[in-house]
């Protein structure tokens, strides 16, 4: 069975600071994908990011990275100089082997960005 | 490009009413899901499919059933609906059964059972 567990229920911190949103997850899958979802105060999920489970370097793009650890199970996303356009629900999910190959989500992460 | 359509986006719905959710998608792609959202518990799988005519349930699929007779559309039904089916509904596709492929969302549908 594969579980995301994502601690941070809500997270507020003031415009222009850093924030880190984290990500644990179980599988006992060897080939397994990580994706980060957002969701915006109008509801859709959009698309950040995949990594597959044989790549464990660092991602940046733009104000936006991601540090993936085997070792630790984790895959924690951070925010550089958060604006307020990226308050959103924050969703990690995880995709391993299984027939339906459906995503597997955690909870998600409600980060508002005050000005 | 339509991508991901899910039709409605709002309803309402009496105890014990029936409804089907549309999910229709222009990509080609092989693989369909229904997934519903629920504050705190993210999103869960209700049943999914691989291929036409093919269905297949997930995580959550009780009070729900599904249908897949064309590749473009996945039929999301209620037969009998409860309030604890108020949620939202997302559909996603994606074009096969790769580890690494991505899937694509509809809008969502938000449902409210009274």
């Amino acid at each position: 069975a594969q579980k995301v567990t994502q601690a941070q229920t809500e997270i507020s911190v003031v415009e222009k600071e850093d924030v880190t949103l984290d990500c644990v997850y179980e599988t006992r899958d060897t080939t397994y994908y990580l994706f980060w979802y957002k969701q915006p105060p109008s509801g859709e999920l959009v698309f950040l990011i995949r990594r597959n489970s044989f790549d464990e370097q660092n991602e940046i793009s733009g104000r936006y990275s991601w540090n993936f650890q085997k070792s630790t199970s984790s895959f924690n996303f951070t925010i550089t100089a958060s604006q307020v356009v990226d308050s959103a629900v924050y969703f990690c999910a995880l995709r391993g082997g299984s027939s339906a190959r459906q995503l597997t989500f955690g909870s998600g992460t409600q980060l508002t960005v005050l000005p | 490009n339509a991508g991901v359509t899910q039709t409605p986006k709002f309803r309402v719905l009496k105890t014990g009413q029936s409804m089907t959710l549309l999910c229709a998608q222009d990509m080609n792609h092989e693989y369909m899901y229904w997934y519903r959202q629920d504050p705190g518990m993210g999103l869960r799988l209700i049943h999914y499919s691989v291929g036409e005519g093919t269905t297949a349930k997930g995580e959550v699929p009780d009070g729900y059933n599904v249908s897949r007779l064309k590749k473009q559309n996945f039929l999301l039904g209620l037969e009998s609906a409860a309030p604890s089916q108020t949620s939202v509904y997302f559909c996603a596709s994606q074009i096969g059964g790769g580890v690494n492929t991505e899937a694509f969302f509809g809008q969502g549908t938000r449902l409210t059972v009274v």
